[in-house]
């Protein structure tokens, strides 16, 4: 049982837009910058966005993070075949004293 | 561009401990976390521990408090973990991973070692 929530898959055809949410609480997401990352099949996970809505340099602007209160979201626009992958939610948790993540969210392009 | 290398898979007995390593190169260590993650097989993420080596203290969750080891040598930029009294359940993908920022644990992991399979089975 994750302690981020996130929908445990997605899906959209070629060039449109997916959201995945992400839900926590007030120990979490509401007083912790989110991050996001992307696993691609067999590979390390990557950092997608980190404080709620930056990329790092590579990262396509396609991605893009937003915040609200306790919950977050990741959206992919002009979505792409090499985006098929799953992405994972995270943040500092006050309470636990580390970082948690959702379960992931695996995005397949039709 | 800094690059985390981990040590090779391994296969380990039910009750035995596991060692792995992680060689940071091309870039700071002492000030950076370097975290330890554990990826069951068709699993998610799940944060082990870590540790900022200049300060040398490791932070360890809860769920693996006691059971886990975190360390750092800055003389040869590894960082360890050593995992004891394994289940078949510790079979996974070990990862290490730095802290974006310097001289926190909280912040992103922007690099990622390859990950280590380690085996747990009788």
């Amino acid at each position: 049982q994750s302690v981020l929530t996130q929908p445990p898959s997605a899906s959209a055809t070629p060039g449109q837009r997916v959201t995945i949410s992400c839900s926590g609480s007030r120990s979490n997401i509401g007083t912790n910058f989110l991050y996001w990352y992307q696993q691609l099949p067999g590979t390390a996970p990557k950092l997608l966005i980190y404080e709620n809505n930056q990329r790092p340099s590579g990262v396509p602007d396609r991605f893009s993070g937003s915040q609200s209160g306790t919950s977050a979201s990741l959206a992919i626009s002009g979505l792409r075949s090499e985006d098929e992958a799953v992405y994972y939610c995270a943040a500092w948790d006050n309470s636990l004293s580390g970082p948690v993540f959702g379960g992931g969210t695996k995005v397949t392009v039709l | 561009q800094v690059q985390l290398v981990q040590s090779g898979a391994e296969v380990k007995k039910p009750g035995s401990s596991v060692r792995v390593s992680c060689k940071a190169s091309g870039g700071p260590f002492n000030t950076y976390a370097i975290s330890w993650l554990r990826q069951a097989p068709g699993h998610g993420l799940e944060w082990m521990g870590g540790i900022i080596p200049i300060f040398a203290k490791a932070n360890y969750a809860q769920n693996f408090q006691g059971r886990v080891t975190i360390s750092a040598d800055e003389s040869t930029t590894t960082a360890y973990m050593e995992l004891s009294s394994l289940r078949s359940d510790d079979t996974a993908v070990f990862y290490c991973a730095r802290g974006r920022g310097t001289y926190s644990l909280k912040d992103a992991f922007d690099i990622w070692g390859q990950g280590t399979m380690v085996t747990v089975s009788s």
